[in-house]
Parts: structure tokens; C-alpha cells; sequence
């Protein structure tokens, strides 16, 4: 058990439709990130949610928006997918924003494919 | 914050410790290092963070010169259960909000 919970596990989409991804955090845990992780690449910081807003942002389009809601889970957004966003999408919790006081704690992920 | 640089990938037998460096020739006062390990289609997880000298857990342990300009992963008495990607990451210990960037990793092999 992760602690974080993704949902879904896998998922298959069209180009140019829009998908959802779920992330519930560890309990306790008040800080969600998300990360895009291509296969045989580091994952890629996406963006970082804290007392439901967004605190920090990667090198990643307006296409890939997100939310999170006052029990701290997070949703992340995109939409008009590509075939390049085929990709694991991690979501990691923490408490508080730095995560020197608090090392990420990472779930198993959502493996998106664009066809 | 600094870039890290580390092998690609690395090979081992079960049993030999494996030490792993890390380069991060830019490192500011504030920052600290941090080890993750990853497994084919799961998350992340965290190994273990120092900002200085040595630090030991259970799992690993972790050099770190009074220069701070590299650092060194050690595992003792790996066994195939330690394949798995490595990520040498460096944050601001002091800022909060700054995210972690993960690079490529270095890929360790265990063999029998």
C-alpha cells in the first residue's frame, strides 16, 4: 500500500479528447504534486497544489490544468491530448511544501495512452 | 537549484556493496541531497536526504565531502531485488514550494 491511492490505473484515449486523473494523498499529508513520466525518461514536474492552489508550475502547456479539493485530494486536467502525452502520470504527497521536512511519497500511477 | 550528474546505468552481483555518484558542482548553502529508487511502473520512493558528512538508514547510507560538490550512494550487500533506477536530486531546504526534478537516474543491474 502506497498511501497514495491513483485512479484510474490505466487508461486509453482518443487524440483531442480530454481525460481526468484522480489522486487521493497519504492521510496527513496537505501538499499534492503531479509528475509525466515518458518511458526511459526522469519524471517531469508538472505542477504543485497546496491549500487548493496551485503554488508551482513545470514547463507544461495550459492544456494540463489541475485542482485540489479541501480533503487535499487533486485532480489533474488535460485536455485536446496528444499522442506525445502518453505517458506514466505520478502523483506524490507530502506535508507541507518543502519537501526536505517531508520526502515526497509517490503513488503507482496512471499509465495514459493516446492513440 | 544545481544539476546533478550521474552514470547512466551500472552493473553488480548480489552480495558487493554498489556506491553510486552523484555530481552536483553547483550547489548552494541552502540545498540538500536526496535519493529516490525506482522500480519498472510504480512511483518513486525515497531512499534517503543529507546535507552534509554521512547519513545511514536502514537501506542505504550516504557520503557527502565537507565540498558538497558530489555525493555518494552506498548499498551494501545489494541483491536482485535492487534493480531498480536511482535519482540523485538536490532541493532548497530552506524554500518551501520548490519542486524536485528528477533526471534520467542511473540504472543498476543485479545478477546472481
Amino acid at each position: 500500500d502506497a498511501g497514495v491511492t491513483q485512479s484510474p490505473t490505466h487508461l486509453i484515449k482518443t487524440r483531442g479528447q480530454q481525460v481526468t486523473l484522480r489522486c487521493s494523498p497519504k492521510s496527513g499529508h496537505d501538499t499534492v504534486s503531479w509528475y509525466q513520466q515518458a518511458l526511459g525518461q526522469g519524471p517531469q514536474f508538472i505542477f504543485q497544489y497546496y491549500e487548493e492552489e496551485e503554488r508551482q508550475r513545470g514547463n507544461f502547456p495550459d492544456r494540463f490544468s489541475g485542482h485540489q479539493f479541501p480533503n487535499y485530494s487533486s485532480e489533474l486536467n488535460v485536455n485536446a491530448l496528444l499522442l506525445g502525452d502518453s505517458a506514466l502520470y505520478l502523483c506524490a504527497s507530502s506535508l507541507g511544501q518543502s519537501s526536505y521536512n517531508s520526502p515526497l511519497l509517490f503513488g503507482f500511477g496512471t499509465r495514459l495512452t493516446v492513440t | 537549484l544545481a544539476k546533478t550528474t550521474q552514470p547512466i546505468s551500472m552493473d553488480s552481483y548480489e552480495g558487493q556493496e554498489v556506491n553510486i555518484t552523484c555530481s552536483h558542482n553547483n550547489i548552494a548553502t541552502n540545498d540538500y541531497i536526496t535519493w529516490y529508487q525506482q522500480f519498472p511502473s510504480q512511483g518513486p520512493r525515497f531512499i534517503i536526504q543529507g546535507y552534509k558528512t554521512k547519513v545511514t538508514n536502514e537501506v542505504a547510507s550516504l557520503f557527502i565531502p565537507a565540498d558538497r560538490k558530489s555525493s555518494t550512494l552506498s548499498l551494501p550487500r545489494v541483491s536482485l531485488s535492487d534493480t531498480a533506477v536511482y535519482y540523485c536530486l538536490v532541493g532548497d531546504a530552506d524554500q518551501a514550494g520548490t519542486a524536485l526534478i528528477f533526471g534520467k537516474g542511473t540504472t543498476l543491474s543485479v545478477s546472481s
